[in-house]
């Protein structure tokens, strides 16, 4: 049991370059969230979903589009990235609503050039 | 709408010593609070949680919170710091009208030999 794991640890892009970070759970979670973490500023909600095939958008959505094609994946990914979107970048999982645990990935460092 | 504050940025404190990092909620409605740890560069780990059970809740590594109603506080303490404590700190709040963890700026607790 994995738990919840994040691809890759670590990118550095260029200005205007695109990528897809992919994150995984393995607990059959419903929910599954996107988090950026700057310095003091805790972290805020990008987009989440609340079950395979939807999203929605959290409190900082611009420039980042998502999807969950299947039920143990959430894809977020960047069009054209920009300096303000370096960050680092944490994936979550919820199994059901309430208030129950959320369960973290690693995390993913990026940094745009 | 529910929030939380985290009333110090940094606290430091003698190893031996006892913690208090502050948190103070917003909530129309019982809460669910949570505080969280993130070492340096790790994810994020769940100390313990509140949910309308025993207001005083104990969670790992010697950690303990009082959930205060009169107050609207939820303050995390240790009677002794050790060394490994040394993290960032989250308080945070579960919304339960839109599914979302609402976080706190965190704590950055330093320990001192």
């Amino acid at each position: 049991n994995a738990g919840v794991t994040q691809t890759p640890k670590f990118r550095v892009l260029k200005t205007g370059q695109s990528m897809t970070l992919l994150c995984a759970q393995d607990m059959n979670h419903e929910y599954m969230y996107w988090y950026r973490q700057d310095p003091g500023m805790g972290l805020r909600l990008i987009h989440y979903s609340v079950g395979e095939g939807t999203t929605a958008k959290g409190e900082v959505p611009d420039g980042y589009n998502v999807s969950r094609l299947k039920k143990q994946n959430f894809l977020l990914g960047l069009e054209s990235a920009a300096p303000s979107q370096t960050s680092v970048y944490f994936c979550a999982s919820l199994p059901r609503p309430g208030g129950y645990e959320q369960y973290f990935g690693p995390g993913t460092r990026l940094t745009v050039t | 709408a529910q929030s939380v504050t985290q009333l110090d940025s940094h606290v430091s404190v003698s190893e031996g010593t006892p913690v208090l990092l502050r948190c103070n909620y917003s909530s129309s409605y019982s809460p669910s609070l949570f505080w969280y740890v993130q070492h340096p560069n790790k994810g994020l780990q769940l100390l313990l949680k509140y949910t309308s059970a025993a207001t005083l809740v104990k969670g790992i590594n010697g950690f303990e919170a009082e959930f205060k109603k009169s107050e609207t506080s939820f303050h995390l303490t240790k009677p002794s710091a050790h060394m490994s404590d040394a993290a960032e700190y989250f308080c945070v709040v579960y919304s339960y009208n839109t599914d979302k963890l609402i976080f706190g700026t965190g704590t950055r607790l330093q320990v001192f030999p």
